[in-house]
């Protein structure tokens, strides 16, 4: 199987924009889903195939790709944006899924 | 509303056995490829297993492999995971989530509220 790397921790002020990066080789084949998930509670997509919203996501969450990388991106971060951040897609073979090591986004 | 509720977690024994179940409701369950992920405390996702529409293709994580088996009814819409063998490494917070299917690309778009499996003498 394949691995996605994620920063552990990142923080951001109230209003401002945050970056959250996923790193790994089959994102060169497959494209990257964030998922947030927030204490407590069962993970929520976010962003999909790149950089599609399911229905009442907020249009602040954006997607991007570049070569291994993909990039959540949160503009104007809020305090209720305060969750953890996996990013999944297939691993190396195609039959299995691989989830990033997560990212704890704070909002000061 | 889309919903999924897991049930059938519990405190269990290492080596011993226990069978999650996954209630589909407020959606067609049959055309859905079907999965479980699984969170061990404090620590990050892990998928575990995945089904299609047919049970025709049926995928493992390594860590599981020869020990779980994801089974469906899809009469009944549920979706279930058979743990044999169990080890303390399988306790965890299991999850089953709906696959979607975007253009060529898959994700997961419908999350239970998951159920604790305990592995502990």
């Amino acid at each position: 199987s394949s691995e996605l790397t994620q920063d552990p921790a990142v923080s951001v002020a109230l209003g401002q924009t945050v970056r959250i990066t996923c790193q790994g080789d089959n994102l060169r084949r497959y494209y990257a889903n964030w998922y947030q998930q927030k204490s407590g509670q069962a993970p929520v997509l976010v962003i999909y195939v790149k950089n599609n919203r399911p229905s009442g996501i907020p249009d602040r969450f954006s997607g991007s790709s570049s070569g291994n990388t993909a990039s959540l991106t949160i503009t104007g971060a809020q305090a209720e944006d305060e969750a953890d951040y996996y990013c999944n897609s297939r691993d190396s073979s195609g039959e299995q899924y691989v989830f990033g090591t997560g990212t704890k986004v704070t909002v000061l | 509303e889309v919903q999924l509720v897991e049930s059938g977690g519990g405190l269990v024994k290492p080596g011993g056995s226990l069978r999650l179940s996954c209630a589909a409701s407020g959606f067609t369950f049959s055309p859905y490829t079907m999965n479980w992920v699984r969170q061990a405390p404090g620590k990050g996702l892990e998928w575990v297993s995945s089904i299609n529409s047919r049970s025709s293709y049926i995928y493992y994580a390594d860590s599981v492999k020869g020990r779980f088996t994801i089974s469906r009814d899809n009469a009944n819409n549920s979706l279930f995971l058979q743990m044999n063998s169990l080890r303390a490494e399988d306790t965890a917070v299991y999850y089953c989530a709906r696959e979607g299917f975007k253009d060529g690309y898959n994700y997961f778009d419908c999350w239970g509220q998951g159920t604790l499996v305990t592995v502990s003498s």
